[in-house]
């Protein structure tokens, strides 16, 4: 069964750059079709895409957040990276990892289902 | 401000049939699937239902999921106390250069 881990720091000083990295356990990261995504959740409202990652290194971004978001991936250790940069309190949410189809079976291709989540990283940003 | 609007809350009794909306456009639910979660707080969220109706391995017929024109609903039959948590509508937003796109989420309180 496939299973993600988030790590990294609990805690962002106000301007700075939030990195996270996502490790991925007892399966492939790079499986044809599917992509490696960043979801946020900030307290008490809905999940928010960041953006995702194919094991290639091409990358999707929501464009509300692109001009600070940075998704990379190193296929020999499994894992996910992500940097936010220039943080604002705006930016505490839980922070999770996730894999992500990309559906082109329309003939038009698609951001499908998440299928397999981490338990998710609250990050904080205060001074 | 989610760009799919669900209802912040739901209820209903043990063994009752529930409903959860979610309203879009045509920039999303009108034109592409729509998918739900269902997340227990502090636990990660689970796929339950995908492309618009379909249920993945594992999840009970008790839910299942419809769409109408912009709007979307999942439907939970025979409720359980278990069922109790936050659910979530999501899916493809065609608007500015694409994005995955959820709703606010809605608590589903099992009296």
């Amino acid at each position: 069964q496939l299973q993600l881990q988030e790590s990294g720091p609990g805690l962002v000083r106000p301007s700075e750059t939030l990195s996270l990295t996502c490790t991925v356990f007892a399966g492939s990261i790079s499986t044809s079709g599917y992509y490696w995504g960043w979801i946020r959740q900030p307290p008490g409202r809905g999940p928010e895409w960041i953006g995702n990652i194919y094991y290639s290194g091409s990358t999707f971004y929501n464009p509300s957040l692109e001009s600070r978001v940075t998704i990379s991936i190193d296929t020999s250790t499994k894992k996910i990276s992500l940097k936010l940069r220039s943080v604002t309190a705006a930016d505490t949410a839980v922070y999770s990892c996730a894999r992500q189809l990309r559906d082109c079976s329309g003939g038009y291709c698609y951001f499908a289902e998440f299928d397999y989540w981490g338990q998710g990283i609250l990050v904080t940003v205060s001074s | 401000q989610s760009v799919l609007t669900q209802p912040p809350s739901a209820s209903g009794t043990p063994g009752q049939r529930v409903t959860i909306s979610c309203s879009g456009s045509n920039f999303n639910i009108g034109t592409h699937s729509v998918f739900w979660y269902r997340q227990v707080p502090g636990t990660a969220p689970k796929l339950l239902i995908h492309r618009d109706n379909q249920r993945p391995s594992g999840v009970p017929d008790r839910f299942s999921g419809s769409k109408s024109g912009t709007s979307a609903s999942l439907a939970i039959s025979g409720l359980q106390s278990d069922d109790e948590a936050d659910y979530y509508c999501a899916g493809w937003d065609d608007s500015l250069s694409g994005n995955v796109v959820f709703g606010g989420g809605t608590k589903l309180t099992v009296l």
